[in-house]
């Protein structure tokens, strides 16, 4: 079955203790993102990546770094986690063809920063 | 800026086609607009997406101005399973921007 695995999908962590959330696609996709979605702002791009060594900044890339050393996996890294981190994650991915390619997102993942 | 504009909430009745409209008054000529759909927090499913002719699928009929500014996205016999926030967005290269959405509310 073609998806998007997220892990943890719930975590609760304090502040300052490095985390990882993990991502794995088995589409052999190109392109793959996370996303941040909190009350009242949507969705919001943190970092996308086109292929593998490539990753991009989205819209709200501070506070988080990302790898994507192997096609199917592409983990979101929260070095020094902070209260404002607080959200829930997607994951996604699509084949690469530009501007066309549906996104497969993940369930989600809702992480609490105390 | 790579924004669209959807009205926040929507009200349809059950059996009735639900119209959601999007504004993309800026997309250039290779974007393509893609709507998504989020049922309560489970990750965005997609719909439909177009370039400049009308599509349609299983799910939905999308619908595209001439001057491709604006999109109407339309559920032909809305269900209660269709409450949800629908996603109107631009592919922009590969920074993929969602906006706030539109809640459709299914009225019984």
């Amino acid at each position: 079955e073609a998806q998007v695995t997220q892990n943890p999908r719930y975590l609760i962590t304090v502040t300052g203790k490095k985390l990882t959330v993990t991502c794995s696609q088995n589409m052999n996709h190109e392109y793959m993102s996370w996303y941040r979605q909190d009350p009242g702002l949507g969705l919001r791009q943190i970092y996308y990546s086109m292929n593998v060594e490539v990753t991009d900044k989205g819209d709200v890339p501070e506070g988080y770094k990302v790898s994507r050393k192997e096609k199917r996996n592409f983990p979101l890294i929260l070095e020094s986690p902070s209260p404002n981190q607080t959200s829930l994650y997607f994951c996604a991915s699509s084949g690469y063809r530009r501007n066309t390619g549906e996104l497969f997102f993940g369930e989600g993942s809702r992480l609490t920063v105390l | 800026d790579a924004k669209t504009t959807q009205p926040p909430s929507m009200d349809c009745a059950e059996g009735r086609a639900a119209n959601l409209p999007c504004n993309h008054s800026t997309i250039s000529g290779n974007e393509y607009v893609y709507w998504y759909r989020q049922i309560h927090s489970q990750g965005p499913q997609y719909i439909i997406h177009g370039l400049k002719n009308n599509e349609t699928n299983e799910m939905a009929s999308l619908i595209i101005t001439e001057d491709r500014k604006s999109s109407t996205l339309i559920l032909p016999h809305a269900t209660l399973r269709d409450t949800a926030v629908y996603y109107c967005i631009r592919r922009l290269g590969d920074k993929i921007i969602f906006g706030k959405g539109t809640r459709l509310h299914i009225l019984p």
